[in-house]
Protein backbone atom coordinates (compact mmCIF):
# COMPACT_ATOMS: atom_id res chain seq x y z
CA UNK A 1 0.00 0.00 0.00
CA UNK A 2 1.74 3.44 -1.09
CA UNK A 3 2.26 5.82 2.08
CA UNK A 4 3.27 9.32 2.41
CA UNK A 5 4.03 10.18 6.03
CA UNK A 6 4.17 13.42 8.07
CA UNK A 7 6.65 14.14 11.11
CA UNK A 8 3.66 15.44 13.20
CA UNK A 9 -0.17 15.42 13.64
CA UNK A 10 0.14 18.47 15.72
CA UNK A 11 3.03 20.61 16.54
CA UNK A 12 2.62 23.81 18.46
CA UNK A 13 5.62 26.36 18.03
CA UNK A 14 6.27 30.33 19.01
CA UNK A 15 6.61 32.70 17.47
CA UNK A 16 10.47 32.84 16.17
CA UNK A 17 11.09 29.16 16.17
CA UNK A 18 12.93 27.35 13.59
CA UNK A 19 10.38 24.62 12.63
CA UNK A 20 10.65 21.45 10.50
CA UNK A 21 8.20 19.48 8.80
CA UNK A 22 9.32 16.25 7.52
CA UNK A 23 7.15 14.33 4.37
CA UNK A 24 8.95 10.86 3.74
CA UNK A 25 6.81 8.48 0.80
CA UNK A 26 8.12 4.76 -0.12
CA UNK A 27 6.84 4.85 -3.75
CA UNK A 28 10.04 6.13 -5.33
CA UNK A 29 8.37 8.80 -6.98
CA UNK A 30 10.59 11.83 -8.35
CA UNK A 31 8.05 14.67 -7.49
CA UNK A 32 7.42 15.85 -4.19
CA UNK A 33 5.00 18.80 -2.78
CA UNK A 34 4.42 21.15 0.25
CA UNK A 35 1.30 23.06 0.46
CA UNK A 36 -0.60 24.70 3.13
CA UNK A 37 -4.37 24.80 3.44
CA UNK A 38 -6.66 27.10 4.77
CA UNK A 39 -10.52 27.15 5.04
CA UNK A 40 -11.91 28.85 2.28
CA UNK A 41 -8.63 29.07 0.53
CA UNK A 42 -7.54 25.27 -1.02
CA UNK A 43 -4.51 24.09 -1.46
CA UNK A 44 -1.54 26.31 -2.03
CA UNK A 45 1.73 25.26 -2.91
CA UNK A 46 4.79 26.07 -1.56
CA UNK A 47 7.78 24.48 -3.06
CA UNK A 48 7.87 21.48 -5.10
CA UNK A 49 10.95 19.27 -6.04
CA UNK A 50 11.15 17.20 -8.78
CA UNK A 51 14.79 15.67 -8.27
CA UNK A 52 16.75 15.14 -5.27
CA UNK A 53 18.35 18.63 -4.55
CA UNK A 54 15.96 20.27 -6.95
CA UNK A 55 13.52 22.93 -6.04
CA UNK A 56 11.39 25.13 -7.26
CA UNK A 57 8.83 27.56 -5.63
CA UNK A 58 5.43 27.41 -5.56
CA UNK A 59 2.57 30.42 -5.63
CA UNK A 60 3.22 31.10 -1.74
CA UNK A 61 6.99 30.20 -0.82
CA UNK A 62 7.94 33.45 0.94
CA UNK A 63 8.68 32.47 4.66
CA UNK A 64 9.48 29.13 3.60
CA UNK A 65 12.71 27.01 2.70
CA UNK A 66 12.86 23.13 1.51
CA UNK A 67 15.38 20.90 1.36
CA UNK A 68 15.84 17.67 -0.59
CA UNK A 69 18.87 15.23 0.43
CA UNK A 70 17.28 11.81 -0.25
CA UNK A 71 14.67 11.15 -3.10
CA UNK A 72 12.14 9.51 -0.60
CA UNK A 73 12.48 13.06 2.14
CA UNK A 74 11.27 16.23 1.85
CA UNK A 75 11.36 18.76 4.49
CA UNK A 76 9.49 22.00 4.82
CA UNK A 77 11.44 24.81 7.00
CA UNK A 78 10.15 28.03 8.58
CA UNK A 79 13.15 29.59 9.46
CA UNK A 80 11.66 31.67 11.67
CA UNK A 81 7.47 31.30 12.67
CA UNK A 82 5.22 33.62 12.59
CA UNK A 83 1.76 33.34 13.61
CA UNK A 84 0.51 33.90 9.85
CA UNK A 85 1.58 30.80 9.55
CA UNK A 86 -0.42 28.56 11.57
CA UNK A 87 -1.93 26.40 9.10
CA UNK A 88 -2.51 22.91 7.72
CA UNK A 89 0.56 21.72 6.13
CA UNK A 90 -0.04 18.66 3.45
CA UNK A 91 2.81 16.74 1.72
CA UNK A 92 2.09 14.90 -1.51
CA UNK A 93 4.58 12.99 -4.12
CA UNK A 94 3.75 11.74 -7.63
CA UNK A 95 5.65 10.19 -10.77
CA UNK A 96 7.17 12.52 -12.70
CA UNK A 97 6.28 10.96 -15.62
CA UNK A 98 3.27 9.31 -16.81
CA UNK A 99 -0.33 10.00 -17.96
CA UNK A 100 -1.85 9.36 -14.96
CA UNK A 101 0.62 11.59 -12.04
CA UNK A 102 -1.84 11.62 -9.55
CA UNK A 103 -0.96 13.19 -6.23
CA UNK A 104 -1.10 11.19 -2.88
CA UNK A 105 -1.32 13.05 0.40
CA UNK A 106 0.33 12.66 3.69
CA UNK A 107 -1.75 13.00 7.07
CA UNK A 108 -0.96 16.54 7.20
CA UNK A 109 0.26 18.11 10.26
CA UNK A 110 -1.60 21.05 11.99
CA UNK A 111 0.76 23.88 12.84
CA UNK A 112 -0.13 26.48 15.16
CA UNK A 113 2.47 29.50 16.31
CA UNK A 114 1.25 31.27 19.02
CA UNK B 1 -4.00 32.31 -10.11
CA UNK B 2 -6.05 29.60 -8.63
CA UNK B 3 -9.15 27.85 -10.51
CA UNK B 4 -12.68 28.93 -9.53
CA UNK B 5 -14.59 26.33 -8.18
CA UNK B 6 -18.37 26.66 -7.69
CA UNK B 7 -20.78 26.30 -6.19
CA UNK B 8 -18.83 26.63 -2.41
CA UNK B 9 -20.75 24.34 -0.77
CA UNK B 10 -23.48 22.00 -1.47
CA UNK B 11 -26.14 20.25 0.60
CA UNK B 12 -28.14 17.04 -0.75
CA UNK B 13 -30.53 14.08 0.30
CA UNK B 14 -29.22 10.70 -0.84
CA UNK B 15 -29.96 9.65 -4.36
CA UNK B 16 -30.04 13.78 -5.62
CA UNK B 17 -27.44 14.95 -8.10
CA UNK B 18 -24.95 17.55 -8.16
CA UNK B 19 -22.38 19.36 -10.53
CA UNK B 20 -19.41 20.84 -9.35
CA UNK B 21 -17.45 23.46 -11.68
CA UNK B 22 -13.90 24.00 -11.93
CA UNK B 23 -13.00 26.96 -14.30
CA UNK B 24 -9.49 28.76 -15.37
CA UNK B 25 -7.91 31.53 -16.72
CA UNK B 26 -5.47 30.07 -18.15
CA UNK B 27 -4.71 27.05 -20.81
CA UNK B 28 -4.80 23.69 -19.47
CA UNK B 29 -2.87 20.27 -20.30
CA UNK B 30 -5.22 18.53 -17.76
CA UNK B 31 -7.96 18.94 -14.31
CA UNK B 32 -7.46 16.06 -11.92
CA UNK B 33 -10.40 15.57 -9.04
CA UNK B 34 -9.82 14.92 -5.44
CA UNK B 35 -11.90 14.62 -2.20
CA UNK B 36 -11.21 15.31 1.08
CA UNK B 37 -12.85 13.79 4.03
CA UNK B 38 -13.41 15.61 7.41
CA UNK B 39 -9.75 15.26 9.05
CA UNK B 40 -8.57 13.12 6.10
CA UNK B 41 -6.06 13.53 3.41
CA UNK B 42 -7.27 14.27 0.05
CA UNK B 43 -7.79 11.40 -1.99
CA UNK B 44 -7.82 11.11 -6.04
CA UNK B 45 -10.87 10.63 -8.09
CA UNK B 46 -9.81 10.84 -11.82
CA UNK B 47 -7.80 12.75 -14.24
CA UNK B 48 -9.03 14.77 -17.55
CA UNK B 49 -6.59 15.58 -20.28
CA UNK B 50 -6.98 17.85 -23.08
CA UNK B 51 -9.27 16.42 -25.50
CA UNK B 52 -12.42 16.72 -23.36
CA UNK B 53 -12.31 13.22 -22.59
CA UNK B 54 -15.16 11.90 -19.83
CA UNK B 55 -14.02 9.87 -17.01
CA UNK B 56 -15.94 8.20 -14.61
CA UNK B 57 -15.63 6.48 -11.34
CA UNK B 58 -18.42 3.99 -10.06
CA UNK B 59 -21.44 7.39 -10.03
CA UNK B 60 -18.85 10.35 -10.58
CA UNK B 61 -17.54 11.40 -13.39
CA UNK B 62 -16.44 14.52 -15.24
CA UNK B 63 -15.97 16.34 -18.22
CA UNK B 64 -13.02 18.63 -19.83
CA UNK B 65 -13.92 21.44 -21.92
CA UNK B 66 -10.53 22.80 -23.37
CA UNK B 67 -12.01 25.45 -25.41
CA UNK B 68 -13.70 26.97 -22.13
CA UNK B 69 -10.84 25.47 -19.72
CA UNK B 70 -13.50 24.41 -17.76
CA UNK B 71 -13.96 21.17 -15.89
CA UNK B 72 -17.26 19.75 -14.52
CA UNK B 73 -17.51 17.25 -11.79
CA UNK B 74 -21.15 15.35 -11.45
CA UNK B 75 -22.39 13.10 -8.68
CA UNK B 76 -25.23 11.21 -9.49
CA UNK B 77 -27.65 9.15 -6.72
CA UNK B 78 -25.63 10.64 -4.16
CA UNK B 79 -24.75 8.65 -1.04
CA UNK B 80 -23.91 9.61 2.40
CA UNK B 81 -19.86 8.27 1.79
CA UNK B 82 -20.12 11.64 -0.60
CA UNK B 83 -19.61 13.88 1.77
CA UNK B 84 -16.42 16.00 2.01
CA UNK B 85 -14.57 18.78 -0.01
CA UNK B 86 -13.66 18.40 -3.47
CA UNK B 87 -11.32 19.97 -5.19
CA UNK B 88 -10.09 20.38 -8.58
CA UNK B 89 -6.52 21.15 -9.50
CA UNK B 90 -5.13 22.24 -12.78
CA UNK B 91 -1.92 21.76 -15.06
CA UNK B 92 -0.73 24.08 -16.89
CA UNK B 93 0.98 24.24 -20.50
CA UNK B 94 1.33 21.50 -22.91
CA UNK B 95 1.91 18.71 -20.83
CA UNK B 96 5.26 17.14 -19.62
CA UNK B 97 6.75 21.24 -19.08
CA UNK B 98 5.01 21.36 -15.89
CA UNK B 99 6.72 18.78 -13.50
CA UNK B 100 3.01 17.80 -12.47
CA UNK B 101 2.62 20.75 -10.91
CA UNK B 102 -1.23 21.45 -10.01
CA UNK B 103 -3.18 24.13 -8.84
CA UNK B 104 -5.58 23.72 -6.74
CA UNK B 105 -9.33 25.15 -6.24
CA UNK B 106 -10.64 26.75 -3.15
CA UNK B 107 -12.84 23.74 -2.61
CA UNK B 108 -16.46 22.85 -2.84
CA UNK B 109 -18.22 21.24 0.51
CA UNK B 110 -20.89 18.67 -0.33
CA UNK B 111 -22.97 17.73 2.56
CA UNK B 112 -25.28 14.34 1.72
CA UNK B 113 -27.95 13.51 4.38
CA UNK B 114 -29.82 10.91 4.89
Amino acid sequence: DVKVTQSSRYLVKRTGEKVFLECVQDMDHENMFWYRQDPGLGLRLIYFSYDVKMKEKGDIPEGYSVSREKKERFSLILESASTNQTSMYLCASSFLAGVVNEQFFGPGTRLTVL
Amino acid sequence: QQPVQSPQAVILREGEDAVINCSSSKALYSVHWYRQKHGEAPVFLMILLKGGEQKGHEKISASFNEKKQQSSLYLTASQLSYSGTYFCGTEEGAGGTSYGKLTFGQGTILTVHP
